[in-house]
């Protein structure tokens, strides 16, 4: 079945870029019929939608962070990544990519998530 | 403040029924989109629990179900077990904010 997992740096220095990316096991990326997302839970808080990416590159963003957000795919290394520019201490929080169906907008696969802290 | 609001926390004794609400508007779940339902665990990833309104992922109990009635969607727990314990959140589509996806605030079962 899909996997996905997360990996990226656990600490960011503020108004740099936080970069993080999610590999896809056990399917392709390209197999269609879904779109890759990136959700954010700050602590003890709860789930917020940054955005997502369909294989042929195409992107929707949560409009309170499109003008920070960049999400890109590599369909050779069956990955896809966030970028997220001008970090403050208000961004850290654990990142989760997760599998989004085209037919229901549901997100049945979620990787096990990344704490990103935002600290000089 | 979240799109989609549900109550802060439910609670409910080993074999009772409890009901999580996650009302919306007409630019959400009033515009006809579905509602999706997670359960989180302490310190794991959500879990995709009911989708498309009212239909279980293979392997998900038949003691959880959704329904959904003009701006508002429910999730139902029977049979409530103490494994049950968890955030719950609900989800659908917004057209107002440029088409994005939303998230109720999450609702924490307690199993008394």
């Amino acid at each position: 079945q899909v996997q996905l997992q997360e990996s990226g740096p656990g600490l960011v220095k503020p108004s740099q870029t936080l970069s993080l990316t999610c590999t896809v096991s056990g399917g392709s990326i390209t197999s269609g019929g879904y779109y890759w997302s990136w959700i954010r839970q700050h602590p003890g808080k709860g789930l917020e939608w940054i955005g997502y990416i369909y294989y042929s590159g195409s992107t929707s963003y949560n409009p309170s962070l499109k003008s920070r957000v960049t999400i890109s795919v590599d369909t050779s290394k069956n990955q896809f990544s966030l970028k997220l520019s001008s970090v403050t201490a208000a961004d850290t929080a654990v990142y989760y990519c997760a599998r989004t169906t085209m037919a229901y907008y549901d997100m049945d696969v979620w990787g096990q998530g990344t704490t990103v802290t935002v600290s000089s | 403040q979240s799109v989609l609001t549900q109550p802060p926390s439910v609670s409910g004794a080993p074999g009772q029924r409890v009901t999580i609400s996650c009302t919306g508007s007409s630019s959400n779940i009033g515009a006809g989109y579905d509602v999706h339902w997670y359960q989180q665990l302490p310190g794991t990833a959500p879990k995709l629990v009911i989708y498309g309104n009212n239909n279980r992922p293979s392997g998900v109990p038949d003691r959880f179900s959704g329904s959904k009635s003009g701006t508002s969607a429910s999730l139902a727990i029977t049979g409530l077990q103490a494994q049950d314990e968890a955030d719950y959140y609900c989800q659908s589509y917004d057209s107002s904010l440029s088409g994005s996806m939303v998230f109720g605030g999450g609702t924490k079962l307690t199993v008394l």
